[in-house]
């Protein structure tokens, strides 16, 4: 089965520091996404992404934030200056449209020291 | 802005047994979604409600959704073990993301 897959599975990195977490998605999916999830806590959403653009951004999405799909591959979510906060499980997701379902990747496990 | 609510949020119960859980939304919306989380894990869909009275059934697991009521419910029949996770649903707002449920964590004990 065709799964979602996210790079790296754990990083770590100083507080101020630019990280990029990659996703690559399925092929047929058309619709992209990426939530997170503080430990412990609600998977929130953070963008969504289609036709090379951004369709919806939460509040948590600010200028911190960007996301990219450089090779018509790979979607990157990046994070410019990193705060403690940040510090969560990242999700990419994807899906065809129509009534299919999200496939989540495997996610990013972010720690921000 | 649409709302999510689970309950239980903590459900601790025998193998064997049988219990319902339940999530509420706050606007329309006619496609929910139920996901399983194991601890450190992504998330895994189980099932893809589309539709008023759509009705979905796994093994032990089986979905119900009442977009009148704004109502899905997730139904353990006979609980074992292996079902202990957190299980989360999940409601799309037309197509561009989800609003997820706070998490109901299941443990089945022996």
């Amino acid at each position: 089965e065709p799964e979602v897959t996210q790079t790296p599975s754990h990083q770590v990195t100083q507080m101020g520091q630019e990280v990029i977490l990659r996703c690559v998605p399925i092929s047929n999916h058309l619709y992209f996404y990426w939530y997170r999830q503080i430990l412990g806590q609600k998977v929130e959403f953070l963008v969504s992404f289609y036709n090379n653009e951004i369709s919806e951004k939460s509040e948590i999405f600010d200028d911190q934030f960007s996301v990219e799909r450089p090779d018509g591959s790979n979607f990157t979510l990046k994070i410019r200056s990193t705060k403690l906060e940040d510090s969560a499980m990242y999700f990419c997701a994807g899906r065809q449209g129509g009534g299919y379902g999200y496939t989540f990747g495997s996610g990013t496990r972010l720690t921000v020291v | 802005e649409l709302k999510v609510e689970q309950n239980p949020l903590f459900l601790s119960m025998q193998e064997g047994k049988n219990y319902t859980i339940y999530c509420n939304y706050s606007t329309t919306s006619d496609r929910l979604y139920w996901y399983r989380q194991d601890p450190g894990k992504s998330l895994e869909s189980l099932f893809v409600l589309l539709s008023n009275g759509a009705v979905k059934q796994e093994g032990r697991l089986m979905a119900s959704l009442d977009t009148k009521a704004r109502l899905s419910t997730l139904h353990i029949t006979a609980a074992v073990h292996d079902l202990s996770a957190t299980y989360f649903c999940a409601v799309d707002i037309a197509g561009q993301n989800f609003v997820f449920g706070p998490g109901t964590r299941l443990s089945v004990l022996p």
